[in-house]
């Protein structure tokens, strides 16, 4: 089975910009997590989606959205960049059927803002 | 708020001898926690988890321990071998209400020597 794709892997965008990341989770999985990955922040949750909902969102601005679509593929957006939005994106999928907890992770995206 | 801490932040031992990673969480209401290794350029990968509902799990040489009492859980690793290097993380989370959101630890960066 496939396992979690992300795309773009490397992305470099000036302070402004916007810019969209793109995650397809693993087959049969309906659920896709956003995190954020800084030095020094660690990793932090942004969002999730399940069925194309919205069902939780961490304390980031509004200038990051998401959404998801009917086959589970999901894209994460950020809006007028700053440089402190330097990261590495990354998504989780899950099953979310009974019983299962685990989270399936992608290789990321790393943007860079300048 | 949630909040998961992991130490140490470091770790170097000799190929062979065994490693411990302690995570304590603040959450009481978790229920689920997993341990992601994550390899340079690479995605976390989940190794091991474990539920609420039993104190030890083990895998080969990975196994992790879990004291609800105290809210502590900890890695341990085994007749560590060089491909064991990486920066390993702990998370936890509540499963049973509508989120799948993880709270990770800060990351610990184990280095095997051969």
């Amino acid at each position: 089975k496939a396992g979690v794709t992300q795309t773009p892997r490397y992305l470099i965008k000036t302070r402004g910009q916007q810019v969209t990341l793109s995650c397809s989770p693993i087959s049969g999985h309906r659920s896709v997590s956003w995190y954020q990955q800084t030095p020094g922040q660690g990793l932090q949750f942004l969002f999730e989606y399940f069925s194309e909902t919205q069902r939780n969102k961490g304390n980031f601005p509004g200038r990051f959205s998401g959404r998801q679509f009917s086959n589970s593929r999901s894209e994460m957006n950020v809006s007028t960049l700053e440089l402190g939005d330097s990261a590495l994106y990354l998504c989780a999928s899950s099953y979310t059927g009974t019983g299962s907890y685990e989270q399936y992770f992608g290789p990321g995206t790393r943007l860079t803002v300048t | 708020g949630e909040n998961v801490e992991q130490h140490p932040s470091t770790l170097s031992v000799q190929e062979g001898d065994s490693a411990v990673i302690k995570c304590t969480y603040s959450d009481s209401a978790s229920n689920y926690f997993p341990w992601y290794k994550q390899e340079l350029g690479k995605g976390p990968q989940l190794i091991i988890d474990i539920r609420s509902n039993v104190g030890e799990k083990k895998d080969q040489r990975i196994a992790v321990t879990l004291n609800k009492t105290a809210k502590h859980f900890s890695l341990h690793i085994t007749e560590t071998q060089p491909e064991d290097s990486a920066v390993y993380f702990c998370a936890a989370a509540y499963y049973g209400g509508a989120t799948n959101k993880l709270i990770f630890g800060t990351g610990t960066l184990l280095a095997v020597q051969p």
